[in-house]
C-alpha cells in the first residue's frame, strides 16, 4: 500500500510570513500534483512534478520534487489570507499494479493565514 | 458550463430515500471519478471509469451504484444510506495518460439523518 504523509496538519500564520508544508512517502511516484481546496469546494490542481529533483514555481508558490521521487515540498512566500485553505499532495503511480489509475493522496496540510 | 459540475450542491436525505448525485465534465476527458472525502481521512476514492468502463470499486458498499452512461456524465444512486455516509462526494474527471492529473468538482454536501 503506497501512503503520502504530509505535515504539518495543521499551520497558522500571519500575513508575510513564510511557510513551508512537505509531503513524504517510501514509495516512489511517477509523478505528483499538488492541490488546494477551499471549504466546501473541490480540489484545484495547483501543479504537477515529474522529473526528480525538479523545482516549479507559480507566483509565491515553490513546489519540488524530491531526486528519489519520494517526496515533495511547498513553500509560500509571504503568505497572503487568500493562501487560505486545505493543501493536500497526490503520487501518480501507473506501475503499482493495484489501481493503477489511482492517486495517492495525503491526508493534506490545513493552512490559515491571519490578516 | 466549464470544467466539471455537480449536482446537487447540498443534499439531505433520510436513511430509507433514494437519491442520485450527478457530475458532467466539459473537459473531454476519458475517465472519471467518485470520491468521498471525511472530516479527518484522506481522500477516498470510490469508483474509477474507464471510457465508460467500470475499472476499479474500492471495496464499497452496495448501497453506493454508480452509473457512467457516457464519457461525460457520471452518476452515484444512493439507497438505505447510513448515518456514517455523510460525507462530501467529489467527482474527478482526466485525460488517462502519464501524469494523471484529476480535475473536481465543487462536490456534494450529503448528510443523513
Amino acid at each position: 500500500t503506497q501512503l503520502l504523509e504530509q505535515s504539518p496538519q495543521f499551520l497558522s500564520i500571519q500575513e508575510g510570513e513564510n511557510l513551508t508544508v512537505y509531503c513524504n512517502s517510501s514509495s516512489v511516484f511517477s509523478s505528483l500534483q499538488w492541490y488546494r481546496q477551499e471549504p466546501g469546494e473541490g480540489p484545484v490542481l495547483l501543479v504537477t512534478v515529474v522529473t526528480g529533483g525538479e523545482v516549479k514555481k507559480l507566483k509565491r508558490l515553490t513546489f519540488q520534487f524530491g531526486d528519489a521521487r519520494k517526496d515533495s515540498s511547498l513553500h509560500i512566500t509571504a503568505a497572503q489570507p487568500g493562501d487560505t485553505g486545505l493543501y493536500l499532495c497526490a503520487g501518480f503511480n501507473p506501475y503499482s499494479g493495484a489501481g493503477s489509475y489511482q492517486l495517492t493522496f495525503g491526508k493534506g496540510t490545513k493552512l490559515s493565514v491571519i490578516p | 458550463e466549464t470544467g466539471v459540475t455537480q449536482t446537487p450542491r447540498h443534499l439531505v436525505m433520510g436513511m430509507t430515500n433514494k437519491k442520485s448525485l450527478k457530475c458532467e465534465q466539459h473537459l473531454g476527458h476519458n475517465a472519471m471519478y467518485w470520491y468521498k472525502q471525511s472530516a479527518k481521512k484522506p481522500l477516498e476514492l470510490m469508483f474509477v471509469y474507464n471510457f465508460k468502463e467500470q475499472t476499479e470499486n474500492n471495496s464499497v458498499p452496495s448501497r453506493f451504484s454508480p452509473e457512467c452512461p457516457n464519457s461525460s456524465h457520471l452518476f452515484l444512486h444512493l439507497h438505505t444510506l447510513q448515518p456514517e455516509d455523510s460525507a462530501l462526494y467529489l467527482c474527478a474527471s482526466s485525460q488517462l495518460m502519464a501524469d494523471n492529473e484529476q480535475f473536481f468538482g465543487p462536490g456534494t454536501r450529503l448528510t443523513v439523518l
